[in-house]
């Protein structure tokens, strides 16, 4: 079945600790994207990807770091830096040169730093 | 700058229909969308529409878009208890088949009452 995976799908972590979220496509999509859901918030981008090896910030991309090394893998750490880190986090991704720029969503990972 | 508003909750009786209204800033936007959240998971792409286009239908969902006042609707006929869920209006202004990331509203809660 083609899709996105995300792992695990809980994750708990103590202050001051590094942690990298996974995210990984079987759809040979060549864009992929994080974004951070708060209880009562839309979703906010923290990075996106449109080719191996490439990056850039989104709006909220202070405390994160991201890599892609495969087209289908763009993992997400989440930095001691990063203050407020408790959230829901949601990896997409969609196919580059369709006009309507479609994304499909991973299931999340519940982050708890406690 | 871009944003995106919507009322956080909605409730509506089983049978009747469901009309979820999203208001949005940036006149530039070329892609509209609307994006179902069930309880923990991640979300699904129900519907979008095109700037250009003022109404979509999709069997039980119409979307209308009125692009003077910058506002987009979705109306779900017949609700049932399946509908019961987040629904969130987002929006694009990547017109070029690039990557770009959604903007979303911070979702409406959709109630179904017996």
């Amino acid at each position: 079945d083609g899709g996105i995976t995300q792992s695990p799908k809980y994750l708990f972590r103590k202050e001051g600790q590094n942690v990298t979220l996974s995210c990984e496509q079987n759809l040979n999509h060549d864009a992929m994207y994080w974004y951070r859901q708060d209880p009562g918030q839309g979703l906010r981008l923290i990075y996106y990807s449109q080719i191996v090896n490439d990056f850039q910030k989104g709006d909220i991309a202070e405390g994160y770091s991201v890599s892609r090394e495969k087209k289908e893998s763009f993992p997400l750490t989440v930095t001691s830096a990063q203050k407020n880190p408790t959230a829901f986090y949601l990896c997409a991704s969609s196919l580059l040169g369709t006009p309507y720029n479609e994304q499909f969503f991973g299931p999340g990972t519940r982050l708890t730093v406690l | 700058g871009e944003d995106v508003e919507q009322s956080l909750f909605l409730s509506v009786r089983e049978g009747d229909s469901s009309v979820i209204n999203c208001t949005y800033t940036d006149s530039s936007s070329t892609y509209l969308y609307w994006y179902k959240q069930e309880p923990g998971a991640g979300l699904q792409l129900l519907t979008y529409i095109f700037s250009n286009m003022d109404m979509k239908q999709d069997q039980r969902l119409t979307v209308l878009l009125n692009k003077k006042d910058k506002h987009l609707s979705l109306r779900i006929a017949d609700t049932q208890t399946g509908d019961s869920a987040i629904y969130f209006c987002a929006e694009s202004i990547n017109s070029g088949g690039g990557a770009d990331g959604l903007t979303f509203g911070k979702g409406t809660h959709l109630i179904i009452q017996p």
